[in-house]
């Protein structure tokens, strides 16, 4: 079974630009979450989506971040612009269901100088 | 609110046992996590435990419940040196959503 893809996996960008993230879940995993690690802390849940819902988007910074999930399937992230502090591995994962298991992709190292 | 924290650093020597351990506040938790993460890669699930369960053995891993006093371990017996990583508590919090709180990590240092 295939695992959570995640691209790009590493990006460097000057503060005020946008940036992407793009993540494929497991086949048939219905609930998707992204994450923002930053260096020397544990992941925080940024969103997370049931099917092509939003279920928690409590911690996005919704002036700068944004996100969807089309069909409920792929997922994409984006920030718009970025701040320095917006330096951190962006985590996706996703579970068959709520309260389920959670796998997690490699992560998108993002890097704003 | 909810928070979880770890002890920041664990050294020990190959074939020793490693102890990791974690408290948590949020007494309604359901499932309590483990996941380890190596240099340059996401986080790997590696056990887990339901709350209303005091142990659960794994090959090498040992996880531990107190969930009177909100701790959790996780042992690690014949500690390798491919062990030597950063290791993530998380507590799964009831209600709609299953949302996870992961603690600071734990890096495991194994000296051959």
């Amino acid at each position: 079974e295939a695992g959570v893809a995640q691209s790009p996996r590493y990006k460097i960008i000057e503060k005020r630009q946008s940036v992407a993230f793009w993540c494929n879940p497991i086949s048939g995993h219905a609930t998707l979450y992204w994450y923002q690690q930053i260096l020397g802390q544990g992941p925080k849940l940024l969103i997370q989506f049931q099917n092509n819902g939003v279920v928690d988007d409590s911690q996005l910074p919704k002036d700068r971040f944004s996100a969807e999930r089309l069909k409920g399937v792929d997922s994409t992230l984006k920030i718009q612009p970025a701040k320095l502090e917006d330096s951190a591995v962006y985590l996706c994962a996703s579970s068959l269901d709520r309260q389920e298991t959670q796998y997690f992709g490699p992560g998108t190292r993002l890097l704003v100088l | 609110g909810e928070d979880v924290e770890q002890s920041l650093f664990l050294s020990v020597r190959e074939g020793d046992s490693s102890v990791i351990n974690c408290t948590y506040t949020d007494s309604s938790s359901t499932y309590l996590y483990w996941y380890k993460q190596e240099p340059g890669a996401g986080l790997q699930l590696l056990t887990y435990i339901f709350s209303n369960m005091d142990m659960k053995q794994d090959q090498r891993l040992t996880v531990l419940l107190n969930k009177k006093d909100k701790h959790l371990s996780l042992r690690i017996a014949d500690t390798q040196t491919g062990d030597s990583a950063i290791y993530f508590c998380a507590e799964g919090l009831s209600g709609n959503t299953g949302k996870l709180i992961f603690g600071q990590g734990t890096t495991l240092q194994v000296k051959p």
